[in-house]
């Protein structure tokens, strides 16, 4: 049974280029959650999605930041026009449509984007 | 809204214990997790608290104090591969498992 699974692992980008993330959360799972990560500091929860719902959507920057988790294929974490300061750990979280007993709340193994 | 307090860094010697500290102001409240973190790698769950109490699992116990808003990770007999970010986070079940985590605590463990 895989994991969240989250590609690219790393990836680096020119200034004003555009960064895709990509997370096919655990199979069931039907949550998606995206936390960002910048250096030396914890996480911070950026968007949580349904399959073709965005639920919550409070940590998103509100310019060049966008997501979807469609019907069909992975959730997407857009950046549009980078600049240093999104260099950062991208991490996605899925669980099940049913609240568990805490431990269901799975990680992937994150995108470490560099924006140079 | 949510706002979690754990100290910066720690260091201790192998062998030896360590106590993480973890204070929340919640709204809601809904249970406490903690996380281990290595250096570039996902966070991998230690545990979940949501009655009062201590929770033990080998080296690893979890404190909740709810009255007090206060949380505590143990470590015993540390070994070098503890040396780690400790997450201390609580969940907003009103909004799907959305966590509000604290900043870390760094643990070094020195031989």
């Amino acid at each position: 049974n895989a994991g969240v699974m989250q590609n690219p692992r790393h990836l680096v980008r020119r200034r004003g280029q555009e960064a895709r993330l990509r997370c096919s959360p655990m199979k069931g799972h039907s949550h998606v959650y995206w936390y960002r990560q910048l250096p030396e500091e914890g996480l911070k929860f950026m968007v949580y999605l349904q399959k073709e719902n965005i639920i919550d959507e409070s940590g998103m920057p509100k310019e060049r930041f966008s997501a979807e988790f469609p019907k069909e294929g992975p959730s997407i974490l857009r950046i549009q026009q980078v600049v240093r300061g999104d260099s950062a750990a991208y991490f996605c979280a899925s669980s099940p449509l049913t609240q568990g007993d805490g431990n269901t709340i799975y990680f992937g193994e994150g995108s470490w984007l560099t924006v140079v | 809204g949510q706002n979690i307090d754990q100290p910066t860094e720690m260091t201790a010697t192998e062998g030896a214990i360590v106590q993480i500290n973890c204070t929340y102001q919640t709204s809601g409240f809904n249970g406490l997790f903690w996380y281990q973190q290595h250096a570039g790698e996902a966070p991998t769950f230690l545990s979940y608290n949501v009655l009062d109490g201590l929770e033990e699992k080998g080296r690893f116990s979890s404190f909740l104090s709810r009255s007090k808003g206060y949380s505590y990770l143990l470590l015993k007999e540390l070994q070098m591969k503890d040396s780690a970010s400790y997450l201390c986070a609580v969940p907003v079940w009103a909004a799907g498992n959305k966590l509000t985590f604290g900043g870390g605590t760094r643990v070094l463990v020195k031989p």
